[in-house]
């Protein structure tokens, strides 16, 4: 059974920080790492997806990295804003599921 | 953002009664799913399709059902709703299982069984 682990569980930072958050899962055989972020009370939206045979993705001053060897994702912000305060979800898809890891919440101080 | 909506949105319900929430896409995607998001818990599959009339079960799946007579449409249903179903259910969707194709997700519907 696929386990995704996210560190830390919570993060604050002042704005223009650059952001480091960490994802990792036990079972190296996936197709697909995916970034989520979510806002208090609604919906996932998906930030990032990186597919298995990729070693990074990258949108805006979003980067992601994948490490199947060593189950491992790393998602950068770069240049922190208020506006990117929300947890951060990662999963990994195994065959048609994706497994969640409890996520990060971010908040960015003004 | 895909085309994926919900409803209801909120409902709140006794325990023993029967619930149907519905997903509706208009991505004609072949893969739908429905997770429920606890507290603890994280984001768990319930069930998923991958096609009309073809459905499995996720890790979660006791207690529910559900129904695919359309590439559009798939529901969830609570046969006897408990308290333990509380929860926010979100329906997703993709076009394929393999690599390179994402899961997007609805806008959830928060279900409470007093």
């Amino acid at each position: 059974k696929q386990e995704v682990t996210q560190i830390p569980a919570a993060l604050s930072v002042p704005e223009g920080e650059n952001l480091v958050l960490n994802c990792s899962f036990t079972d190296s055989a996936i197709y697909n790492l995916q970034w989520f972020r979510q806002d208090p009370g609604k919906g996932l939206t998906s930030l990032l997806l990186i597919q298995s045979s990729q070693r990074e993705q990258t949108s805006g001053r979003l980067n992601a990295s994948l490490d199947k060897s060593s189950g491992r994702s790393t998602l950068y912000i770069a240049a922190s804003q208020p506006g990117d305060s929300a947890t951060y979800l990662c999963a990994a898809t195994n065959d048609y599921k994706l497994s969640f890891g409890a996520g990060t919440t971010v908040t960015v101080r003004a | 953002d895909a085309g994926i909506t919900q409803s209801p949105r909120h409902k709140v319900t006794e325990t023993g009664t029967p619930v149907t929430l519905r997903c509706h896409q208009t991505e004609n995607h072949r893969y739908m799913y429905w997770y429920r998001q606890d507290p603890g818990h994280g984001l768990r599959l319930i069930h998923y399709s991958y096609g009309v009339k073809d459905t499995d079960k996720g890790e979660v799946s006791d207690g529910y059902s559900v129904s695919r007579s359309k590439t559009e449409d798939f529901l969830l249903t609570l046969e006897s709703a408990t308290s333990s179903q509380t929860s926010v259910y979100f329906c997703a969707i993709s076009a394929d299982r393999f690599e390179g194709h994402e899961q997007f997700f609805g806008p959830g519907t928060r279900l409470t069984v007093l």
